[in-house]
């Protein structure tokens, strides 16, 4: 599976877009970009997914590069309760189990 | 609908104490099967997975170990735990033979090893 690079960390301010970057360069053409998030002591929550198109569901929009090497994942309108660890992964469903192998995300905080 | 359910939520054992984290699925059949970890302030590590009753396949060699008895139960097992042992303990499941699905996950397992 390909590897994704992700900021550390970023802030944003509450009712302000927030648009997490993702690289995943070496990202090949039947691996999916997914995105989770884990807010503290939970398990990881479901985002959203994509392949090659732009995708938008009710927490977020996915905008995939047409090179597929990067993607951002956008929270329109962020509350306080979005501050979470936010991981990208890309993954193709038929490696082996469709296992999905966890980076160490990017920290986002929204601030009053 | 399907849920997913994980026990105990908090347990602290002593160094070389055995150790049994059970998972169960509801709702579905034929789930895929997933342990991960989460060492303080580390990412998560996928630990096993199971594709099928008996079935486990290790990702990273420990002392830890896996079964799957039914097909939605998987439990996670130790004969003598280490201090690197500690950490959050999460089961999570997929539902298989789809080409994208998402994972869910249960609500984990806190484990300190004294």
């Amino acid at each position: 599976d390909a590897k994704t690079t992700q900021p550390t960390s970023m802030d944003c301010a509450e009712g302000r877009a927030a648009n997490l970057p993702c690289n995943h360069s070496t990202i090949s053409g039947n691996e999916y970009v997914y995105w989770y998030r884990q807010i503290h002591s939970q398990g990881p929550q479901y985002i959203i997914h994509g392949l090659k198109n732009n995708e938008t569901n009710e927490m977020a929009s996915l905008i995939i590069t047409e090179d597929r090497k990067s993607s951002t994942l956008i929270l329109p309108h962020a509350t306080l309760r979005d501050t979470a660890v936010y991981y990208c992964i890309v993954s193709t469903f038929y490696n082996q189990g469709g296992k999905l192998i966890f980076g160490q995300g990017t920290e986002l905080s929204v601030k009053p | 609908s399907q849920t997913i359910h994980q026990w105990p939520a908090t347990l602290v054992q002593p160094v070389g104490s055995p150790l049994s984290l059970e998972c169960t699925v509801e709702g579905t059949s034929n789930p895929n099967l997933y342990w991960y970890r989460q060492a303080a302030g580390r990412g998560l590590q996928l630990l096993f997975y199971s594709v099928g009753i008996g079935q486990i396949s290790s990702e990273v060699p420990q002392n830890l170990s896996a079964s799957r008895p039914q097909d939605r139960q998987f439990i996670l097992s130790s004969k003598k735990l280490l201090l690197s042992d500690s950490g959050f303990y999460l089961c999570a499941w997929r539902v298989r033979d789809r080409a994208t699905g998402e994972l869910f996950f249960g609500e984990g397992s806190r484990l300190t090893v004294l």
